[in-house]
């Protein structure tokens, strides 16, 4: 069955104490990875698209990367306003094309 | 008005009512999506469009049911919910389908059934 897992399930760092994002995929076929930013109250807000394996992307604090298996977002002395929750989500590539959302993640940054 | 616009932002209504969410989209895109987030759940699509197209009908109970006039606009009519169905309704657009476009989402419409 495809999957979408992400850990942890929640995250609590100090202003400038970087870390990463876990989001682990089981998909028959993977079209694409995608990375969104959920803040409350708000719906989500696209970030990045990974295709393949040894990709990564980068935006201000933060850097996404994927493997064949798990796809990590890397954020470097992060500040208060990146608290949010951020989603993965993983498009299958089959005759039954889907895209699965993980639970996401909740980060939070402590000043 | 840019983006992804709904309305309403929060409606409360009761099991027996009928009511409508309005979702449209500013980014002349082509595909539209309902979902439903309710908590510690993953993002469930509900229905996707594709050129005013229904390509996908998730097993979404009856009580729902979506109407695409054009491109730009997408409904949801709610009839005879369930305490269960109060959640965050999310509408998307995206340029093509999803598994291939990065999908922009409206702010979401809190629906709470009593």
């Amino acid at each position: 069955e495809d999957q979408v897992t992400q850990s942890p399930e929640a995250l609590r760092l100090q202003e400038g104490e970087s870390s990463s994002l876990n989001c682990s995929y089981t998909v028959s076929g993977l079209r694409g990875l995608f990375w969104y930013r959920q803040d409350p109250g708000k719906g989500p807000e696209f970030l990045f698209t990974l295709y393949s394996a040894g990709e990564e992307k980068e935006k201000e604090r933060l850097k996404a990367t994927l493997t064949k298996k798990e796809s990590f977002l890397h954020i470097t002395a992060p500040k208060p306003e990146d608290s949010a929750t951020y989603l993965c989500a993983a498009a299958t590539l089959n005759r039954d094309d889907k895209i699965i959302f993980g639970k996401g993640t909740r980060l939070h940054i402590l000043p | 008005e840019t983006g992804v616009t709904q309305t309403p932002r929060h409606l409360v209504m009761g099991m027996t009512n009928k009511k409508s969410l309005k979702c449209e989209q500013h980014l002349g895109h082509n595909a539209m999506y309902w979902y439903k987030q309710s908590a510690k759940k993953p993002l469930e699509l509900m229905f996707v469009y594709n050129f005013k197209e229904q390509t996908e009908n998730n097993s979404v109970p009856s009580r729902f049911s979506p109407e695409c006039p054009n491109s730009s606009h997408l409904f949801l009519h709610l009839h005879t919910l369930q305490p269960e169905d109060s959640a965050l309704y999310l509408c998307a657009s995206s340029q093509g389908l999803a598994t291939t476009y990065e999908q922009y989402f409206g702010p979401g419409t809190r629906l709470t059934v009593t």
